[in-house]
Protein backbone atom coordinates (compact mmCIF):
# COMPACT_ATOMS: atom_id res chain seq x y z
CA UNK A 1 0.00 0.00 0.00
CA UNK A 2 1.37 3.64 -0.80
CA UNK A 3 1.43 6.12 2.02
CA UNK A 4 0.99 9.63 2.10
CA UNK A 5 2.46 11.84 3.84
CA UNK A 6 0.99 15.54 4.08
CA UNK A 7 2.70 18.78 5.62
CA UNK A 8 2.56 20.60 7.76
CA UNK A 9 -0.81 18.88 9.83
CA UNK A 10 -1.46 22.47 9.94
CA UNK A 11 -0.70 25.94 8.56
CA UNK A 12 -1.98 29.02 9.92
CA UNK A 13 -2.17 31.92 7.60
CA UNK A 14 -3.80 35.50 6.53
CA UNK A 15 -5.74 36.08 3.70
CA UNK A 16 -3.76 37.06 1.19
CA UNK A 17 -1.04 34.75 1.48
CA UNK A 18 0.72 32.34 -0.05
CA UNK A 19 0.07 28.71 1.18
CA UNK A 20 2.10 25.86 0.27
CA UNK A 21 1.31 22.40 1.28
CA UNK A 22 3.05 19.29 0.60
CA UNK A 23 2.46 15.58 -0.27
CA UNK A 24 5.09 12.68 0.08
CA UNK A 25 4.51 8.87 -1.22
CA UNK A 26 6.10 6.36 -0.13
CA UNK A 27 6.84 5.09 -3.76
CA UNK A 28 6.47 6.66 -6.91
CA UNK A 29 2.55 7.29 -8.32
CA UNK A 30 4.13 8.60 -11.39
CA UNK A 31 1.40 11.44 -11.69
CA UNK A 32 -1.60 10.07 -10.69
CA UNK A 33 -2.40 12.67 -7.65
CA UNK A 34 -5.50 14.59 -6.85
CA UNK A 35 -6.22 17.40 -4.13
CA UNK A 36 -9.44 17.77 -2.42
CA UNK A 37 -10.42 20.90 -0.48
CA UNK A 38 -12.85 19.83 2.31
CA UNK A 39 -15.09 22.43 4.53
CA UNK A 40 -16.87 21.27 7.78
CA UNK A 41 -20.19 19.36 7.11
CA UNK A 42 -19.39 19.04 3.82
CA UNK A 43 -18.16 16.24 1.32
CA UNK A 44 -15.00 17.15 -0.20
CA UNK A 45 -14.47 18.98 -3.56
CA UNK A 46 -11.61 18.04 -6.27
CA UNK A 47 -9.25 20.99 -7.14
CA UNK A 48 -6.71 19.10 -9.05
CA UNK A 49 -5.88 16.06 -10.71
CA UNK A 50 -3.05 14.32 -12.52
CA UNK A 51 -0.81 16.09 -10.16
CA UNK A 52 -1.11 19.87 -12.34
CA UNK A 53 -4.57 20.12 -13.73
CA UNK A 54 -7.28 21.98 -12.16
CA UNK A 55 -10.81 20.92 -12.04
CA UNK A 56 -13.86 22.61 -13.59
CA UNK A 57 -14.41 25.48 -11.57
CA UNK A 58 -11.28 25.83 -9.78
CA UNK A 59 -10.26 29.12 -9.51
CA UNK A 60 -6.59 29.91 -10.77
CA UNK A 61 -5.03 30.55 -7.52
CA UNK A 62 -4.91 26.85 -7.22
CA UNK A 63 -2.21 25.02 -8.58
CA UNK A 64 0.01 21.48 -8.08
CA UNK A 65 3.20 20.27 -9.39
CA UNK A 66 4.81 17.53 -9.02
CA UNK A 67 5.46 14.01 -9.90
CA UNK A 68 7.35 10.71 -8.76
CA UNK A 69 7.19 10.94 -5.10
CA UNK A 70 6.70 14.89 -4.32
CA UNK A 71 4.47 16.92 -4.74
CA UNK A 72 2.64 20.44 -4.26
CA UNK A 73 -0.16 22.22 -3.84
CA UNK A 74 0.39 26.35 -4.23
CA UNK A 75 -2.64 28.66 -3.43
CA UNK A 76 -1.26 32.07 -4.18
CA UNK A 77 -3.36 34.17 -2.30
CA UNK A 78 -5.97 32.78 0.12
CA UNK A 79 -9.33 33.75 0.57
CA UNK A 80 -11.44 33.57 2.74
CA UNK A 81 -13.11 30.68 1.60
CA UNK A 82 -10.47 28.63 1.12
CA UNK A 83 -9.62 27.67 5.19
CA UNK A 84 -10.20 24.32 4.78
CA UNK A 85 -8.77 20.99 5.34
CA UNK A 86 -6.87 19.05 2.19
CA UNK A 87 -5.72 16.40 1.09
CA UNK A 88 -3.68 14.30 -1.43
CA UNK A 89 -5.21 10.72 -3.09
CA UNK A 90 -3.46 8.46 -5.35
CA UNK A 91 -4.53 6.29 -7.79
CA UNK A 92 -1.53 4.91 -9.36
CA UNK A 93 -2.06 1.59 -7.16
CA UNK A 94 -4.38 0.00 -5.44
CA UNK A 95 -5.53 0.60 -2.96
CA UNK A 96 -6.07 4.33 -3.74
CA UNK A 97 -5.26 5.81 -0.62
CA UNK A 98 -5.41 9.16 0.85
CA UNK A 99 -3.06 11.92 2.91
CA UNK A 100 -3.95 12.30 5.91
CA UNK A 101 -5.02 16.03 5.06
CA UNK A 102 -3.50 19.74 6.09
CA UNK A 103 -5.40 22.25 7.99
CA UNK A 104 -5.60 25.68 6.40
CA UNK A 105 -6.53 27.75 9.36
CA UNK A 106 -6.40 31.89 10.00
CA UNK A 107 -4.07 33.08 11.30
CA UNK B 1 -28.10 19.60 -12.53
CA UNK B 2 -25.31 16.56 -12.23
CA UNK B 3 -25.66 15.19 -8.26
CA UNK B 4 -25.32 12.33 -6.95
CA UNK B 5 -27.47 11.20 -3.52
CA UNK B 6 -27.03 8.21 -1.09
CA UNK B 7 -29.66 6.51 0.98
CA UNK B 8 -29.45 4.02 3.22
CA UNK B 9 -27.23 4.97 6.36
CA UNK B 10 -28.34 4.31 9.92
CA UNK B 11 -28.27 2.77 13.34
CA UNK B 12 -26.76 -0.80 13.60
CA UNK B 13 -25.72 -3.16 15.89
CA UNK B 14 -22.24 -5.02 15.64
CA UNK B 15 -22.56 -7.94 13.46
CA UNK B 16 -25.72 -6.61 11.10
CA UNK B 17 -26.22 -5.48 7.78
CA UNK B 18 -26.78 -2.15 5.86
CA UNK B 19 -27.78 -1.47 2.24
CA UNK B 20 -26.30 1.75 0.89
CA UNK B 21 -27.33 3.38 -2.21
CA UNK B 22 -26.07 6.18 -4.46
CA UNK B 23 -28.80 7.28 -6.55
CA UNK B 24 -27.00 9.29 -10.02
CA UNK B 25 -28.56 12.08 -11.54
CA UNK B 26 -27.53 14.63 -14.36
CA UNK B 27 -25.08 12.65 -16.24
CA UNK B 28 -24.53 9.26 -17.71
CA UNK B 29 -24.36 6.87 -14.83
CA UNK B 30 -23.01 3.93 -17.11
CA UNK B 31 -19.93 6.04 -18.42
CA UNK B 32 -18.34 6.36 -15.09
CA UNK B 33 -16.47 4.40 -13.15
CA UNK B 34 -17.56 4.65 -9.20
CA UNK B 35 -15.98 4.72 -5.63
CA UNK B 36 -17.16 4.37 -1.95
CA UNK B 37 -15.04 6.78 0.41
CA UNK B 38 -15.91 6.86 3.94
CA UNK B 39 -14.83 9.07 6.92
CA UNK B 40 -15.03 8.35 10.59
CA UNK B 41 -16.42 10.88 12.84
CA UNK B 42 -13.25 13.71 13.14
CA UNK B 43 -10.93 11.57 10.86
CA UNK B 44 -9.53 11.60 7.57
CA UNK B 45 -10.85 9.88 4.33
CA UNK B 46 -10.61 6.51 3.51
CA UNK B 47 -11.06 4.94 -0.28
CA UNK B 48 -13.45 2.07 0.45
CA UNK B 49 -14.28 0.39 -3.02
CA UNK B 50 -14.18 0.84 -7.00
CA UNK B 51 -16.14 -0.36 -9.48
CA UNK B 52 -16.00 0.32 -13.23
CA UNK B 53 -18.33 1.13 -15.77
CA UNK B 54 -19.37 -2.67 -16.80
CA UNK B 55 -18.60 -4.09 -13.18
CA UNK B 56 -16.11 -5.95 -14.89
CA UNK B 57 -13.15 -4.33 -12.27
CA UNK B 58 -13.80 -4.66 -8.65
CA UNK B 59 -11.38 -3.37 -6.10
CA UNK B 60 -12.05 -3.32 -1.89
CA UNK B 61 -9.73 -2.01 0.93
CA UNK B 62 -8.45 -4.45 3.23
CA UNK B 63 -10.43 -3.12 6.22
CA UNK B 64 -13.55 -4.23 3.77
CA UNK B 65 -12.58 -6.80 2.03
CA UNK B 66 -14.82 -10.19 2.71
CA UNK B 67 -17.46 -8.22 4.31
CA UNK B 68 -18.62 -5.32 1.93
CA UNK B 69 -19.57 -5.87 -1.69
CA UNK B 70 -20.13 -3.13 -4.10
CA UNK B 71 -22.29 -3.20 -7.32
CA UNK B 72 -24.38 -1.15 -10.03
CA UNK B 73 -27.48 -0.65 -11.96
CA UNK B 74 -26.53 0.49 -14.97
CA UNK B 75 -30.10 0.88 -15.91
CA UNK B 76 -31.00 2.47 -12.31
CA UNK B 77 -28.50 5.08 -12.60
CA UNK B 78 -27.89 3.42 -9.15
CA UNK B 79 -24.53 2.69 -7.13
CA UNK B 80 -24.70 0.18 -3.74
CA UNK B 81 -22.56 -1.18 -0.97
CA UNK B 82 -23.87 -4.16 0.76
CA UNK B 83 -22.44 -4.12 4.39
CA UNK B 84 -22.09 -7.63 6.30
CA UNK B 85 -20.74 -8.43 9.71
CA UNK B 86 -20.11 -4.42 10.38
CA UNK B 87 -17.77 -3.55 13.14
CA UNK B 88 -17.92 -0.45 15.15
CA UNK B 89 -14.64 0.73 13.03
CA UNK B 90 -17.30 0.85 10.42
CA UNK B 91 -19.56 4.01 11.53
CA UNK B 92 -18.39 6.76 9.42
CA UNK B 93 -19.86 8.86 6.75
CA UNK B 94 -20.20 6.82 3.37
CA UNK B 95 -19.60 8.92 -0.19
CA UNK B 96 -20.32 8.17 -3.23
CA UNK B 97 -17.75 9.64 -6.13
CA UNK B 98 -17.93 9.39 -9.44
CA UNK B 99 -14.99 8.70 -11.33
CA UNK B 100 -11.51 7.39 -11.02
CA UNK B 101 -10.81 10.26 -9.24
CA UNK B 102 -13.84 11.83 -7.38
CA UNK B 103 -15.03 14.12 -9.41
CA UNK B 104 -18.45 14.22 -7.97
CA UNK B 105 -19.35 13.35 -4.58
CA UNK B 106 -22.58 12.97 -2.67
CA UNK B 107 -23.57 14.86 0.41
CA UNK B 108 -22.85 10.96 2.30
CA UNK B 109 -24.80 8.99 4.72
CA UNK B 110 -23.88 8.70 8.19
CA UNK B 111 -23.73 4.69 9.33
CA UNK B 112 -23.45 4.26 13.00
CA UNK B 113 -21.90 0.60 14.55
CA UNK B 114 -22.94 0.60 18.33
CA UNK B 115 -24.94 -1.90 20.33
Amino acid sequence: EIVLTQSPGTLSLSPGERATLSCRASQSVSSYLAWYQQKPGQAPRLLIYDASNRATGIPARFSGSGSGTDFTLTISSLEPEDFAVYYCQQRSNWPKTFGQGTKVEIK
Amino acid sequence: EVQLVESGGGLVQPGGSLRLSCAASGFTFSSYNMNWVRQAPGKGLEWVSYISTTSSTIYYADSVKGRFTISRDNAKNSLYLQMNSLRAEDTAIYYCARGDYGGIWGQGTMVTVSS
